[in-house]
């Protein structure tokens, strides 16, 4: 099936540094959106894109729709221990009736 | 306080027992979603229902089974048929015209020995 590459697997960073991670496909996505979700508990929706090159802030999180509608980008500057968790991108394909495809996810933990 | 609401949050059966997972949103929410998560894994799409007493197989769905009764709950079957049933299991939900943003609830971990 239809397959998201979600990079880096796991990050483990210190406490105010800027966190990057990303969401590769070879199929062409008409929506993406990140999630972040704690131990045990569901996905939280954190950005929702829309359109190609947007670009969309949520506090300290900045997300980007890539150009080619093959990719998408989550930022998160001054990272603070309460970050930690997993983060999902998800897309919609192209021509899809409403079905999402979900990364495998990367991992943060954040050292105080 | 609007949400959806997933119970029990951890549920323990024998092998070969069908068990039904609840799921109910107050959101009025058109549309809904059930999700299996497997460790170090995203979320596969077991079933969906964008109206009251109309669903479709996602992409795991045999050894599941669905029903959209009413527009608030939407119950997730594990059959016996599942070869592999324990799993963490999501329900989302969504408003039609904005199906992308999905909303999740708190999830339920079924485990069968």
């Amino acid at each position: 099936g239809q397959q998201l590459n979600q990079s880096p697997q796991s990050m483990f960073i210190q406490e105010g540094e800027d966190v990057s991670m990303n969401c590769t496909s070879s199929s062409i996505f008409n929506t993406w959106l990140w999630y972040k979700q704690d131990p045990g508990e569901g996905p939280v929706l954190l950005i929702a894109l829309y359109k190609a090159g947007e670009l969309t802030s949520n506090g300290r999180l900045t997300a980007q729709f890539g150009i080619t509608r093959k990719d998408s980008f989550l930022n998160i500057s001054a990272s603070i221990p309460s970050d930690v968790g997993i983060y999902f991108c998800a897309g919609q394909l192209s021509g899809n009736t409403g079905k999402l495809i979900f990364g495998q996810g990367t991992t943060l933990q954040v050292k105080p | 306080d609007g949400g959806i609401t997933q119970s029990p949050k951890y549920l323990f059966r024998k092998e070969g027992q069908n068990v039904t997972l609840s799921c109910e949103q107050n959101l009025n929410h058109d549309a809904m979603y059930w999700y299996r998560q497997d460790p170090g894994q995203g979320l596969r799409l077991i079933y969906y229902s964008q109206i009251v007493n109309d669903f479709q197989k996602g992409d795991i769905a045999e050894g599941y089974s669905v029903s959209r009764e009413k527009k608030e709950s939407f119950p997730l079957t594990v059959t016996s048929a599942q070869k592999n049933p324990t799993a963490f299991y999501l329900c989302a939900s969504s408003y039609r015209d904005r199906r992308y943003e999905q909303y999740f609830g708190p999830g339920t971990r079924l485990t069968v020995t």
